[in-house]
């Protein structure tokens, strides 16, 4: 099993859709959760951290369930420049500063 | 302020040449990290440096990579003899410390034909 698995996507969405990406991970030590955002050709940049009690940033909601070792985004009112990937980041348990990227959904939003 | 750099930003090689790639972190911050990204393939980590402890090189994939940090600042990561799975996105990434965001740099596309 992989450590980091994600939706293999890719989703095509009109704007204002709301959409939801699911992430699994494996090592049940892992201490820290993230969502990376990644444009075409560019370096991945830290979208949010991902909290228990789940946190938001505007359009933007995070969720973790350590007893089903899940991860979620969920962005309401797509806009066109969202169209992305999107990677579900893990910090690994053992060595708090290796982050463990799932593959990344790929995300265009149409107009 | 200037963010992590990374030279050459694009670099064709021939099999079996040698290859080495820089990485500029950003100024004050003490960990530096080198990832990979493979077409089809997610991230990987490949090495880490944090102040002058002895690197975790636990990711390289083969002894012919290598990296080093010079002052605690510029890294070089060399690689031996490529061969054409060597081709990859090469990433950089620096924090402030350990725990800190990572900040990643541009990268360096590698194409080994």
């Amino acid at each position: 099993r992989k450590e980091v698995e994600q939706d293999p996507g890719p989703f095509n969405v009109p704007e204002g859709a709301t959409v939801a990406f699911n992430c699994t991970y494996s090592n049940s030590a892992s201490q820290s959760f993230f969502w990376y955002r990644q444009d075409c050709r560019k370096e991945p940049k830290l979208l949010m951290s991902v909290y228990s009690s789940g946190n938001e940033d505007g359009r933007f909601t995070a969720q973790l369930n350590r007893a089903s070792q899940y991860i979620s985004l969920l962005i309401r009112d797509s806009k066109l420049s969202d169209s992305a990937t999107y990677l579900c980041v893990v910090k690994s348990g053992g060595s708090n500063y290796k982050l463990t990227f799932g593959k990344g959904t790929l995300l265009t939003v149409n107009p | 302020g200037a963010g992590v750099s990374q030279s050459p930003s694009n670099k064709v090689t021939e099999k079996g040449k040698d290859v080495e790639l820089r990485c500029d972190p950003i100024s004050g911050h003490t960990a530096l990290y080198w990832y990979r990204q493979s077409l089809g393939q997610g991230l990987e980590f490949l090495i880490y440096f944090q102040g002058n402890s002895a690197p975790d090189k636990s990711g390289l994939p083969s002894d012919r990579f290598s990296a080093e940090r010079t002052g605690g600042s510029v890294s070089t990561l060399t690689i031996q003899r490529t061969q054409q799975e060597d081709s990859a996105v090469y990433l950089c990434a620096s924090s402030f410390l350990r725990d800190y965001e990572q900040y990643f740099g541009p990268g360096t596309r590698l194409t080994v034909t």
